[in-house]
C-alpha cells in the first residue's frame, strides 16, 4: 500500500533557531518528492520538488533531502522566522499512472514562537 | 505558480441546501483536481479530470459531483448539504504527470 508518513506530527521552536522534518514513503514506482507548506486555511504552496536522482535542493531558508534508497526525506528549516508557522506537508508522485496520483501525509504542524 | 481561484473562500449555509464550488484555472491545464481535507488531516482526492467533458471519482468517497464543460473550469456541487459534509475543499490543475497547483480552497461549514 502506497503511504507517506510525517514525523513529529507537531513542532514548537523558537524564532532563530533551526529544525528538521521528516517523510517516509512505501510509494512505488517513486517519481517525484514534493514538500508543501500549508498555512491556515490556505492551500499548499510547493517549496521543493525532487526527482530520483537528486539528493538536496534548497529554496532560500529551506533545505530537503531525499534518499530513494531508504525512501526517506527531510526538510531542513534554518534560522527560523515566525511566517514559518504552517503546516509542512510531503506528497509523493508515482509513475504508474497518467493521472499523476499523489500521496499525502499528514504534515508536520511547526509553530514558531518569537 | 499557476494563477487557480476558488469561490467562495468561505461558506456557512443550512442542512438540505444545494451549493456550487467554483474553482477556476488560467494557465490552460488539462487535469484538474478536487481535494477534501478535515482539520490536521491529510488531503484525500474525490474528484478529478483530464480534460473537457471528462470526470472521474477518486480515492474517497464522495455524495458531491463535478463537471468539466470548459478547460479552465472545474465546478463541485452538492445537491443537498449535510453536516458531515463540513470540511476544507482544495482544487488544483496540473499539466504534466505529476505537477499540481493547489488553490486557497472553500471552508464549507453546513449547520
Amino acid at each position: 500500500k502506497n503511504q507517506v508518513e510525517q514525523s513529529p506530527q507537531s513542532l514548537i521552536i523558537l524564532e532563530g533557531k533551526n529544525c528538521t522534518l521528516q517523510c517516509n514513503y512505501t510509494v512505488s514506482p517513486f517519481s517525484n518528492l514534493r514538500w508543501y507548506k500549508q498555512d491556515t486555511g490556505r492551500g499548499p504552496v510547493s517549496l521543493t520538488i525532487m526527482t530520483f536522482s537528486e539528493n538536496t535542493k534548497s529554496n532560500g531558508r529551506y533545505t530537503a533531502t531525499l534518499d530513494a534508497d531508504t525512501k526517506q526525506s527531510s526538510l531542513h528549516i534554518t534560522a527560523s522566522q515566525l511566517s514559518d508557522s504552517a503546516s509542512y506537508i510531503c506528497v509523493v508522485s508515482d509513475r504508474g499512472s497518467t493521472l499523476g496520483r499523489l500521496y499525502f501525509g499528514r504534515g508536520t504542524q511547526l509553530t514558531v514562537w518569537p | 505558480e499557476a494563477d487557480i481561484y476558488q469561490t467562495p473562500r468561505y461558506l456557512v449555509i443550512g442542512t438540505g441546501k444545494k451549493i456550487t464550488l467554483e474553482c477556476s484555472q488560467t494557465m490552460g491545464h488539462d487535469k484538474m483536481y478536487w481535494y477534501q481535507q478535515d482539520p490536521g488531516m491529510e488531503l484525500h482526492l474525490i474528484h478529478y479530470s483530464y480534460g473537457v467533458n471528462s470526470t472521474e471519482k477518486g480515492d474517497l468517497s464522495s455524495e458531491s459531483t463535478v463537471s468539466r464543460i470548459r478547460t479552465e473550469h472545474f465546478p463541485l456541487t452538492l445537491e443537498s448539504a449535510r453536516p458531515s459534509h463540513t470540511s476544507q475543499y482544495l482544487c488544483a490543475s496540473g499539466a504534466g504527470t505529476s505537477w499540481q497547483f493547489f488553490g486557497p480552497g472553500t471552508r464549507l461549514t453546513v449547520l
